[in-house]
């Protein structure tokens, strides 16, 4: 039982590449939420996910696609990346009326 | 607008001491609250939640204490431990309408070391 887990770890992109970050979970959560944490600024919701083949705009989503076409993974797509999108991802998931639980984040830098 | 908010970004204590971290918050919509705890390099890790409907909740050496008149809440950790240095992060809730899908709303984190 992995849990939340990211991939990659740490990634270093140039302005205007495109990546894509994987989250998955083995709990069969209904929920799972995209986050970023930047200094000073706690965790801030990207967009989330309610089931499969649905996804909402969180609190900071633009400049983000997400897609989850399995109920397992989540998804996390920036098609033009900006140094503003420098930032920790934090994946998350849940089921109805329970805590969420993290994965251990992915570090991304864009130069 | 900063919903949830943390106003000490660090709390620094001598191991064995009481250690207290405060959140203030502004939406009256909000009817749960909890606290994570995130180690550098990990995921934060869920440590202690309260719903709006008590004013205390209890879980070992931590406890969550909840002002709904002055949306304050505060979490105590006695007896402080080195173990316990960390960011703690406040966050909150809220169950009205079925529509909320479990979303939080963080406050920016309080650095607690705990010196031995």
């Amino acid at each position: 039982n992995a849990g939340v887990t990211q991939t990659p770890k740490f990634r270093v992109l140039k302005t205007g590449q495109s990546m894509t970050l994987l989250c998955a979970q083995d709990m069969n959560h209904e929920y799972m939420y995209w986050y970023r944490q930047d200094p000073g600024m706690g965790l801030r919701l990207i967009h989330y996910s309610v089931g499969e083949g649905t996804t909402a705009k969180g609190e900071v989503p633009d400049g983000y696609n997400v897609s989850r076409l399995k109920k397992q993974n989540f998804l996390l797509g920036l098609e033009s990346a900006a140094p503003s999108q420098t930032s920790v991802y934090f994946c998350a998931s849940t089921r109805p009326r329970e805590t969420q639980y993290f994965g251990p984040g992915t570090r991304l830098l864009v130069l | 607008d900063q919903q949830v908010k943390q106003n000490s970004p660090s709390l620094s204590v001598q191991e064995g001491r009481i250690s207290i971290l405060n959140c203030d918050y502004t939406n009256s919509m909000f009817d749960y609250f909890l606290w994570y705890k995130k180690y550098p390099a990990e995921g934060p890790t869920f440590l202690i939640s309260i719903s709006s409907i008590k004013d205390k909740n209890e879980d070992g050496r931590f406890t969550v204490f909840l002002n709904k008149s002055a949306k304050h809440l505060s979490l105590h950790i006695v007896p402080s431990q080195p173990g316990d240095s960390a960011v703690y992060f406040c966050a909150a809730g809220s169950n009205a309408g079925g529509t909320s899908y479990g979303k939080l709303t963080f406050g920016q984190g309080t650095i607690l070391t705990v010196h031995p």
